[in-house]
């Protein structure tokens, strides 16, 4: 069975600092892993994912997440946050032919 | 072809009432997939079609709820008799077959709102 989750429904950040989302994933098979982010009444827009091809992952818009099997973890991060990165981030597992989505981490930018 | 198109983006219906949506995928893609979305919540699985053939169906698919793809392009979602519940986002999503990831590329939305 695969499922996903976030740990943190919300996070809150102070322009230029650090972002960390967190991401656990449980997965019978190994794992596609994605990270989508959801601005406000929009679809959802690929941010990265990881295929195993690389266990450290770069994204659009200077987002990272770093695959760690011995963790099960798929944690995002951005070393300096703007205030264009508030909205809604959501981790994704799939072995292929179907996804399982976490419940979302919604980040708030403080200027 | 710009992407995951899906029509109307905001519908506002009275309780009883029945809705379409429509969800044109990238052209080249295969497999097409529906989700819904209420507030604070990620997208639930509601069911998927390769090419013309709908693969599968959650459970949460009452049987008020009806998917089509005939031609394996474009698809519609349609709510019959529909209920407060059924307010939400209703996501379309497509991948192609060739990507083995089956990374899925999403439409704006259509937002449901059952008065």
């Amino acid at each position: 069975a695969q499922s996903v989750t976030q740990l943190g429904s919300h996070v809150s950040v102070s322009e230029g600092a650090l972002v960390l989302l967190r991401c656990n994933y449980s997965s019978s098979v190994p794992p596609y892993l994605f990270w989508y982010v959801q601005y406000p009444n929009q679809g959802l827009q690929l941010l990265l994912k990881y295929t195993s091809a690389a266990t450290l992952v770069k994204g659009i818009n200077g987002f990272e997440a770093e695959f760690k099997k011995s963790e099960t973890s798929f944690h995002l991060t951005k070393p300096s946050a703007h205030m264009s990165d508030a909205a809604e981030y959501f981790c994704a597992v799939s072995p292929g032919n179907q996804f399982y989505f976490g419940t979302g981490t919604s980040l708030t930018v403080i200027p | 072809d710009t992407g995951v198109s899906q029509d109307p983006r905001h519908k506002i219906t009275k309780r009883g009432q029945n809705v379409t949506f429509r969800c044109d995928p990238i052209s080249e893609h295969n497999r097409l997939y529906w989700y819904r979305q209420t507030l604070g919540q990620g997208p639930e699985f509601l069911t998927y079609f390769q090419n013309e053939a709908q693969l599968e169906k959650s459970r949460l698919l009452s049987d008020r709820f009806s998917a089509e793809r005939p031609k394996g392009s474009f698809s519609t979602l349609e709510i019959q008799r529909t209920e407060q519940g059924d307010s939400a986002m209703y996501l379309c999503a497509s991948s192609s077959l060739a990507d083995n990831t089956g990374e899925l590329f999403f439409g704006e939305g259509s937002r449901l709102t059952v008065l």
